[in-house]
């Protein structure tokens, strides 16, 4: 069966620390990776995506990820996170029209 | 480009009640789909399409309906309202070609069943 996993729920980061999240995934196929990311009351922004080739892909807002084929993860990392970071991230999954996401994380970010 | 385009964007109904909530996009994508968010669950996919006159079932399809006449529109109805589709609804659509594309969602319809 398809699906997305992103263990962690809430995450708590200070500002200007690193931030990782994570993303494990249950697909047949070589699969399109992607993250977007939501602010409250609002839709969804793309922040990367995978498709082939390099598995390091760099995205928006100063995000990257790493598409790990032996781990079956896409882990999501920024350097330096910034207040305006604080958001729900989604790991999603598939191809075509039908797209598979995880559970979200719950950025917050300390001053 | 306008995107895609969802209307209403907010709309409360009594159960029982029948509605449509009406998506379009103006790219000319093959892929459309209707997915529900529901607070620690993600989004959920509800029906999608891989073109026109081509509909499938997603994850959680039960008291919706969907149809696509047209490449632009992919409107979702919900036949007899339940207190249990209280919810965010968004309609994204992907394009084809080399690598496809990504999904581009809708502002999304907030949907309250009293």
């Amino acid at each position: 069966a398809q699906s997305v996993t992103q263990p962690d729920i809430h995450i708590t980061v200070s500002e200007g620390a690193s931030l990782e999240l994570r993303c494990n995934y249950s697909y047949g196929a070589t699969p399109y990776l992607f993250w977007y990311v939501q602010s409250p009351g609002q839709g969804l922004q793309l922040l990367l995506k995978y498709f082939s080739g390099d598995t390091l892909v760099q995205g928006i807002k100063g995000f990257e990820a790493e598409f790990k084929r032996s781990q079956s993860s896409f882990n999501l990392r920024k350097p330096s996170v910034h207040w305006s970071d604080a958001a729900e991230y989604f790991c999603a999954v598939g191809r075509g029209g039908k797209l598979i996401f995880g559970q979200g994380t719950e950025l917050s970010v300390k001053p | 480009n306008a995107g895609v385009t969802q209307t209403p964007k907010f709309q409360v109904l009594k159960t029982g009640q029948s509605m449509t909530l009406q998506c379009a996009q103006d790219m000319n994508h093959e892929y459309m789909s209707w997915y529900r968010q529901d607070p620690g669950m993600g989004l959920r996919l509800i029906h999608y399409s891989v073109g026109a006159g081509i509909t499938d079932q997603g994850e959680v399809p039960n008291g919706y309906n969907v149809s696509r006449s047209t490449t632009e529109d992919f409107p979702l109805r919900l036949l007899s309202a339940a207190p249990s589709q209280t919810s965010v609804y968004f309609c994204a659509s992907r394009g084809e070609g080399a690598g496809g594309t990504e999904a581009f969602f809708g502002q999304g319809t907030r949907l309250t069943v009293v």
